[in-house]
């Protein structure tokens, strides 16, 4: 159980456009999720927390309006690289958050590996 | 605030040796320790964890107690594989807030 997909799992853009990156609990409901990046050889950075039927919150240094975070359902939650430019490109890594009420568990998506050229 | 230190550098080790990797936590109150494992190319999976003071998390052979005194969950094993080659974090969650911290992770490598 608690299986976390990522779709796509690799994307090449080009500078200017748009991509959306789809993070899916398989197997259990999410009212939250969370989004990382990584840059090569170090570690996860948090970007933003998602909650399902509200308004992400975004960490300090993230543009809200460059990584549009939309959690539409229990089971959903999107990112997208708006004008993408060379330097967006990295590793984006979704989880979601154990159901349990009493659980602070995240289980790890395979990533999204974005490039853009 | 929360954090999560780990030793410096990458582990490079023989097939059977000893595998430890340090890892040292500053929290307010008593945070849920996790160790999670990188393997090239993809995401995160959860190893082990320990939820309070001297829990035992085990895994694949992976060791790591929660040592509330000294503010640590170093990770071993007793005999690494090959297979054991990746990138190994520690993070710890705090009761409230939902985020994980996490360090910087070492890279193991296990040459046959």
């Amino acid at each position: 159980g608690a299986v976390v997909s990522q779709h796509p799992s690799r994307v090449i853009c080009k500078s200017g456009t748009s991509v959306k990156i789809e993070c899916r609990s398989l197997d259990f409901q999410a009212t939250t999720m969370f989004w990382y990046r990584q840059f090569p050889k170090q570690s996860l950075m948090l970007m933003a927390t998602s909650n399902e039927g509200s308004k992400a919150t975004y960490e300090q240094g993230v543009e809200k309006d460059k990584f549009l975070i939309n959690h539409a359902s229990l089971t959903l939650s999107t990112l997208t690289v708006t004008s993408a430019h060379p330097e967006d490109s990295s590793f984006y890594i979704c989880s979601a958050r154990d159901p349990g009420p009493t659980s602070y568990e995240q289980y790890f998506g395979p990533g999204t590996r974005l490039t853009v050229t | 605030g929360n954090s999560v230190t780990q030793m410096e550098g990458p582990v490079t080790l023989s097939e059977e040796a000893f595998l430890t990797i340090n890892c040292t936590y500053t929290a307010t109150g008593y945070p849920s320790l996790f160790w999670y494992v990188q393997y090239p190319g993809e995401g995160l999976q959860l190893l082990l964890k320990a939820t309070k003071a001297d829990d035992k998390g085990s895994n694949k052979g992976f060791e790591a107690t929660y040592r509330k005194e000294t503010t640590s969950f170093h990770l071993e094993k007793g005999s690494v594989q090959v297979s054991d080659s990746a990138v190994y974090f520690c993070a710890l969650v705090y009761y409230g807030n939902n985020r994980l911290a996490f360090g910087k992770g070492n890279q193991v490598v296990v040459i046959p």
